[in-house]
């Protein structure tokens, strides 16, 4: 498609609960890219992919938080036991390479009550 | 470690105003800058973005930014808002590295009064 699709648009889970976003980028982008978005402003980066090799991780919380991207499926973004401090917008973004712009999907709130 | 930092916080102006937001990241090197908008309820979508040449680049909506490199700046200006201007503004630096992420600033909360 012509834009970043991520479902689904809001997710609620208890705190404990696990919780699973998806993503599915731009057709013909190589690179997929999350962010975290607490309290409307701090993005963080999480994690990037490269096809389905992990491009870099060094934002991610190693304990609960796992992605992949898996060939002809969309990505996911799973978090195992979720915490109070997990309630945030997850964007996902998608490129055609290094160094190209990347596009931003609408995001995905996740509130843990 | 990139940072980057965002003057103010919330800046609230009338319809036909001026606006500046100040930007500043450090990193040494080769960078990318970016301004992002985020309208109320909405995603993320790209004003502008600095990769090389011309310093003073033009983005949609009659938005402009000035790289300056000796500052460490990446100024986001408009000459006249408008009310559809009400927004949160994030400005962004990528290395040029190509390690890819994109580290963004707390973002500026722009109010317009009519």
């Amino acid at each position: 498609g012509e834009e970043v699709a991520q479902t689904p648009k809001h997710l609620v889970r208890g705190e404990g609960q696990k919780a699973k976003l998806y993503c599915a980028p731009i057709k013909g982008h190589s690179y997929v890219f999350w962010y975290q978005q607490v309290l409307k402003n701090e993005f963080k980066f999480l994690i990037s992919f490269q096809n389905e090799n992990v491009f870099d991780e060094t934002g991610m919380p190693k304990e609960r938080f796992s992605a992949k991207c898996l060939p002809n499926s969309p990505c996911s973004l799973e978090i195992q036991a979720t915490k109070l401090e997990d309630s945030a917008v997850y964007f996902c973004a998608s490129s055609q390479g290094p160094g190209r712009e990347q596009y931003f999907g609408p995001g995905t709130r996740l509130t843990v009550t | 470690a990139q940072s980057v930092s965002q003057h103010n916080h919330h800046v609230i102006l009338s319809e036909a105003a001026s606006l500046e937001l100040g930007c500043n990241y450090s990193y040494g090197g080769t960078v990318n800058l970016f301004w992002y908008v985020q309208y109320p309820g909405q995603h993320l979508q790209l004003l502008l973005k600095y990769f090389s040449g011309d310093p003073l680049v033009k983005g949609i909506k009659g938005f402009e930014a000035e790289f300056i490199k000796s500052k460490f700046s990446f100024n986001l200006r408009k000459p006249s808002v408008q009310w559809s201007d009400t927004a949160e503004y994030f400005c962004a630096v990528r290395s040029g590295n190509r390690d890819d992420k994109i580290i963004f600033g707390k973002g500026t909360r722009l109010h317009i009064l009519p």
